[in-house]
């Protein structure tokens, strides 16, 4: 059973901190992982993907990949009340693989 | 571009009432997927088509059923509404190179 794992917070980060929100996967194989947002009410957006170890930075966002460990986190620098939302994190094995979704993060950046 | 569009938005159905939740996307994308997202529960796969023509279940298909009329459309049809299926339904699509899924609005659905 492949599988996504995020706790589901909420995480509280005072304005202008930087947040991590981290997600751990089960399939040693997995090769591609996707940071989505999901504000209240709305659709996911995807923020980042990332498929090699290592950092891969967007601005304020940074992905970070270590398939030893199976964990991928998402950095948030400079955080805004306006990155208050769910954060999820999504994994697939392969091309012809279903993405796996993790349940979400709550981050809550306090004003 | 519209990106994926799904109607309705909003739908109250009686149960065992039926009813089709639209989805078109206009990216040319050859995947497209319908899950429900409960509280708690996360994203949870209902049905997906990995090519025009073609079908598969994913975690959660009973009760439901998938047509995919073109590469456009897929749509997900309710035969008969059970108070289960009280949910927001979200329809998504993919390109086949990068992987990443591009998501409708949604459609709150209340069975009661």
């Amino acid at each position: 059973q492949k599988e996504v794992e995020q706790n589901s917070g909420p995480l509280s980060v005072p304005e202008g901190a930087i947040a991590s929100l981290n997600c751990t996967y089960s399939d040693r194989g997995s090769q591609s992982f996707f940071w989505y947002r999901q504000y209240s009410g709305k659709s996911p957006e995807l923020i980042m993907f990332i498929y090699s170890n290592g950092d891969k930075e967007d601005g304020r966002f940074t992905a970070q990949l270590n398939k030893a460990s199976q964990y991928v986190s998402l950095l948030i620098r400079d955080s805004q009340p306006s990155d208050s939302a769910t954060y999820l994190c999504a994994a697939r094995f392969g091309r012809d693989d279903k993405i796996i979704f993790g349940k979400g993060t709550r981050l809550h950046i306090l004003p | 571009n519209a990106g994926v569009t799904q109607t309705p938005k909003f739908q109250v159905l009686k149960t065992g009432q039926s009813m089709t939740l639209q989805c078109a996307q206009d990216m040319n994308h050859n995947s497209m997927y319908w899950y429900r997202q409960d509280p708690g529960m996360g994203l949870r796969l209902i049905y997906y088509s990995a090519s025009e023509g073609t079908t598969d279940k994913g975690e959660v298909p009973n009760g439901y059923n998938v047509s995919r009329l073109n590469k456009r459309e897929f749509s997900l049809r309710l035969e008969s509404a059970a108070p289960s299926q009280t949910s927001v339904y979200f329809c998504a699509s993919e390109p086949s190179l990068t992987l990443e899924q591009y998501f409708g609005p949604g459609t709150r659905l209340t069975v009661t």
